[in-house]
């Protein structure tokens, strides 16, 4: 049982690339959501889904874009990527109507911009 | 908007022995959730405890517990006994009553523990 995969695990990019974090889960839930953490930050949500289709922002979304084809992926998008984005990545699902905020995180996206 | 505050960026304990983790939250809603999170060592981030905000009990979970004060806006998380797997990041979060499938959790910034042989 895979759960939440994420893919890469570390990538180096060069300020104002472009590149996708994707992240699959197999256990059917509805929702998906991506955070990043910062050394003292915490963990901040960059966006969130309900369901195939459904999308909306969370509290750090700019610079990012999601979609939702497909109950299984949601991946992150990253469209000119900034020093400023450098940061770990986590990918999370939940069980719509579940134990509520009981959340299953993927083992995260190591991400350096240059 | 509610915001989440762990005072303790670091803390150590000795094996066996019990340690507390503090948790302020700040919120206008009445009924609420709360949870704390292990983030171990390069390893994915696990829910630990979870309470509901209109139940009195205090939540336990085998050697975790929780101390709620709900009017104080405080959530601490007992550890007893602690063992060496105990040693990771812990995070306190928060979620508002889920609205159309969402789970938003807030996160504080965490406590690094360490549990000493």
């Amino acid at each position: 049982n895979a759960g939440v995969t994420q893919t890469p695990k570390f990538q180096v990019l060069k300020t104002g690339q472009s590149m996708t974090l994707q992240c699959a889960q197999d256990m059917n839930h509805e929702y998906m959501s991506w955070y990043r953490q910062d050394p003292g930050m915490g963990l901040r949500l960059i966006h969130y889904s309900v369901g195939a289709g459904i999308t909306d922002q969370g509290e750090v979304p700019n610079g990012y874009n999601v979609s939702r084809s497909t109950t299984e992926d949601f991946p992150l998008r990253l469209l000119s990527a900034a020093p400023s984005q450098t940061s770990v990545y986590f990918c999370a699902t939940g069980i719509a109507g579940g134990r509520a905020g009981e959340l299953f995180f993927g083992e995260g996206s190591r991400l350096t911009v240059l | 908007a509610q915001t989440v505050t762990q005072s303790q960026p670091e803390m150590s304990v000795q094996e066996a022995e019990t340690v507390t983790l503090s948790c302020t939250y700040d919120t206008s809603e009445n009924n609420y959730y709360l949870f704390w999170y292990k983030q171990p060592p390069s390893r994915q981030m696990i829910l630990v405890i979870r309470q509901e905000a209109y139940k009195q009990q205090n939540a336990t979970e085998n050697r975790f517990s929780v101390n709620f004060q709900k009017a104080a806006k405080s959530f601490s998380l007992k550890i007893s006994d602690s063992q060496l797997g105990d040693t990771a990041m812990y995070f306190c979060a928060f979620m508002k009553l889920p609205q159309g499938g969402s789970e938003k959790l807030v996160f504080g910034k965490g406590t690094k523990l360490t549990v000493n042989p």
